[in-house]
C-alpha cells in the first residue's frame, strides 16, 4: 500500500511560470491537505479538500493559488506567475475522515525553487 | 485562534544525553496533540500523539504527556541517539477548526557522537 505520493520532489520555475504540483494521497483517503513550509519555519496550512470539493481554503493566498481534488485524478495545487516568494516545500498530507482521531499522511513533499 | 509555540533551536546534544524540547499550546476546548519528526530531505512522519488531558503518547523511546492544566506536550527521550537527528514539530488539531494542523515552529535538534 504505497504512501501519499508527491510529485515532480524538485520543481524549477522562472518568475512568472506556473506550478502544478501533484497529491496522490493514500488508498482509501478522500480527505486531502495542503501545507506550505517556508525556509527555517514551520509548516503552515492551505487548504483542505475532500473529493470534488474544497471544505477549507483559509490558508491560501487570494490570488495566484488555487487546488483542487477531481473526482478522478490526484490533487493539484497550482500557483500561476509564481514570484520569489513562493519558494517553499509544499506538502501534502491525507486521511480518511475528518474526526481528531484519524491521522494524516505526509507525503515526502515537493520542492519549489523559483529563479 | 489555536497556535503552538516550541522551543527554538538547534539543540545540540551527545549521544545517550537527555532531550526535552518544550511545547505549548493556545486552544478553545480539548485540542488533540501530536509530535513529528522530519529528517533532511523528506516529509512529516508521526511520532506520537495524545486525545485527551493526561494521555501520554510514546513511541521509539520518545515520550509526551498532554497536561492541561499547564496546556504543554513536552517531548522528552532519555538517552538520544545520532539517527535522532532532525526537526521535530509540536502540532495540536481540533474538529472545530476543520481538523487541520497547527504547527509550531520546529526545533532543529543534531546529536553528537
Amino acid at each position: 500500500n504505497a504512501g501519499v505520493m508527491q510529485n515532480p520532489r524538485h520543481l524549477v520555475r522562472r518568475r512568472g511560470q506556473e506550478a502544478r504540483l501533484r497529491c496522490s494521497p493514500m488508498k482509501g483517503h478522500s480527505h486531502v491537505y495542503w501545507y506550505r513550509q517556508l525556509p527555517e519555519e514551520g509548516l503552515k496550512f492551505m487548504v483542505y479538500l475532500q473529493k470534488e470539493n474544497i471544505i477549507d481554503e483559509s490558508g491560501m493566498p487570494k490570488e495566484r493559488f488555487s487546488a483542487e481534488f477531481p473526482k478522478e485524478g490526484p490533487s493539484i495545487l497550482r500557483i500561476q506567475q509564481v514570484v520569489r516568494g513562493d519558494s517553499a516545500a509544499y506538502f501534502c498530507a491525507s486521511s480518511p475522515g475528518r474526526g481528531t482521531n484519524y491521522g494524516y499522511t505526509f507525503g515526502s513533499g515537493t520542492r519549489l525553487t523559483v529563479v | 485562534g489555536n497556535s503552538v509555540t516550541q522551543m527554538e533551536g538547534p539543540v545540540t546534544l551527545s549521544e545517550e544525553a537527555f532531550l526535552t524540547i518544550n511545547c505549548t499550546y493556545t486552544a478553545t476546548g480539548y485540542p488533540s496533540l501530536f509530535w513529528y519528526v522530519q529528517y533532511p530531505g523528506e516529509g512529516l512522519q508521526l511520532l506520537l500523539k495524545a486525545t485527551k488531558a493526561d494521555d501520554k503518547g510514546s513511541n521509539k523511546g520518545f515520550e509526551a504527556t498532554y497536561r492541561k492544566e499547564t496546556t504543554s506536550f513536552h517531548l522528552e527521550k532519555g538517552s538520544v541517539q545520532v539517527s535522532d537527528s532532525a526537526v521535530y514539530f509540536c502540532a495540536l488539531s481540533q474538529e472545530a477548526a476543520g481538523n487541520k494542523l497547527t504547527f509550531g515552529g520546529g526545533t532543529r535538534v543534531l546529536v553528537k557522537p
